[in-house]
């Protein structure tokens, strides 16, 4: 079975661009959540979907982070402009049946703003 | 105090010996445990869940303790395998569910 899947795997951009990361949660998955791994502050839950719907956005860094989920298996989180204080890993993570159950992740996106 | 804090490590450890590290919490309302580990470079992956019994799983030992608001991981046999960065996640449950995780404990068997 496929795992949860994101693109790009590695994005190296540059200060005031635009970034777009992708995932496509685990079939049947109704919870999606994205977070940002950094070396200071070790994992972090930016956002999370209920069926499609955001339930919790409060760990959404700042205006420039938006994320979006169109359908049950996509999900995009897009930083603009993008700083150098944004290079970090993120994980997408899908559940099956919620908060308080088990997360499978994603490989992450390493990004990079230089 | 922070809301989940775990000891950064690393815990170099001999091959064969046992190992515990805790995990507190400081809210009283949490709900739920969990242990993942998370090898270098890759993604944090569940080893197991934490009931308020206690569980064990193989070589692995999970533990809550309620009152002293700690969760706690006893590995016994220490595999080289082992080696990884262990993360508690804490989840409180109820009008605003929060997710925590901690910034993770590092572990190193020694051959």
């Amino acid at each position: 079975d496929a795992g949860v899947i994101q693109s790009p795997r590695h994005e190296v951009t540059e200060m005031g661009q635009e970034v777009t990361l992708r995932c496509k949660p685990i079939s049947g998955h109704d919870y999606l959540f994205w977070y940002r791994q950094t070396m200071m502050r070790g994992l972090e839950l930016l956002i999370y979907f209920n069926n499609n719907v955001p339930i919790d956005d409060s760990g959404m860094p700042e205006d420039r982070f938006s994320a979006k989920m169109p359908n049950a298996s996509f999900s995009t989180l897009k930083i603009q402009p993008s700083e150098p204080r944004d290079s970090a890993v993120y994980f997408c993570a899908s559940s099956l049946r919620g908060v308080s159950y088990e997360q499978y992740f994603g490989p992450g996106t390493r990004l990079t703003v230089t | 105090r922070k809301e989940v804090e775990q000891d950064p490590g690393p815990f170099n450890v001999p091959e064969g010996a046992t190992v515990a590290f805790n995990c507190t919490y400081s809210n009283s309302a949490s709900q739920s445990f969990f242990w993942y580990r998370q090898d270098c470079r890759k993604e944090p992956k569940l080893l197991m869940s934490v009931y308020s019994s206690g569980n064990e799983d193989g070589r692995f030992t999970a533990q809550l303790n309620r009152a002293s608001q700690y969760i706690s991981l006893l590995i016994r046999d220490s595999k080289l395998s082992d080696s990884a960065t262990y993360l508690c996640v804490v989840n409180t449950l109820g009008r605003d569910d929060k997710i925590i995780f901690g910034k993770g404990t590092r572990l190193h068997i020694l051959p």
